[in-house]
């Protein structure tokens, strides 16, 4: 179908260790978006991959898009409590105008 | 700028009852966008506009729900009559067509 993979569903890390997500879609991607929502929040854009192989840092995070354009990861480095959250891809459907498709998210939690 | 508003924030209803969410777009924002978030179900797309005009309704539940975006910055998506298995955080998202933004949501409870 249309949905974009995503794994794990949960991750629980001690504080100062790595994360990763990962999405998958069988079908190659125009884009792909990446959100961050908090406990009890809304989801919040991070960032949009759009170049085969791209590579985008933003301070501890670092998001690859496959040379594919079919999978993408979220990588966080010496994870923080106030990275907790659930972070979900998005992928675009039906054209340029943005169409947002979520996956099912990764809950990341952090233990002090 | 304020953002994406949605109201109400909290809404707690009886079964049966008619319930109608509301969005506030981001000027100049030219994609809306209501999803539905539930445990089971992760956010799920209802429906989809395009400068004001649905494009994908596919994800609407069915009939008992409706939603309309009379002009450019507002939108309402209408359930009637509501049922328990609707209680959820709906989220309306305006978009640039590079970047989401989502309002704070709206926790609807059917008991």
């Amino acid at each position: 179908g249309q949905q974009v993979m995503q794994i794990p569903q949960y991750q629980h890390v001690q504080e100062g260790e790595d994360f990763t997500t990962y999405c998958n879609s069988s079908t190659t991607l125009s884009n792909i978006q990446w959100y961050k929502q908090r406990p009890g929040g809304h989801p919040v854009f991070l960032i949009q991959l759009v170049k085969s192989g791209e590579v985008k840092k933003q301070k501890r995070l670092t998001f690859q898009f496959g040379e594919a354009k079919k999978n993408s990861s979220l990588h966080i480095t010496a994870t923080q409590t106030t990275d907790v959250g659930t972070y979900f891809c998005a992928k675009n459907y039906g054209g340029s105008q943005g169409n947002l498709i979520f996956g099912k998210g990764t809950k990341l939690s952090v233990k002090p | 700028d304020a953002g994406v508003i949605q109201s109400p924030r909290h809404e707690v209803t009886e079964m049966g009852q008619e319930v109608t969410l509301r969005c506030k777009l981001i000027s100049g924002h030219n994609s809306l966008f209501w999803y539905r978030q539930t445990m089971m179900r992760g956010l799920e797309l209802l429906i989809y506009f395009n400068n004001n005009v649905p494009i994908d309704d596919s994800g609407m539940p069915e009939d008992r729900f409706s939603a309309k975006m009379p002009n450019a910055s507002f939108s309402t998506l209408k359930i009637q009559p509501s049922e328990p298995r609707d209680s959820a955080v709906y989220f309306c998202a305006s978009s640039t067509g590079t970047s989401g933004f989502f309002g704070p949501g709206t926790r609807l409870t059917v008991l």
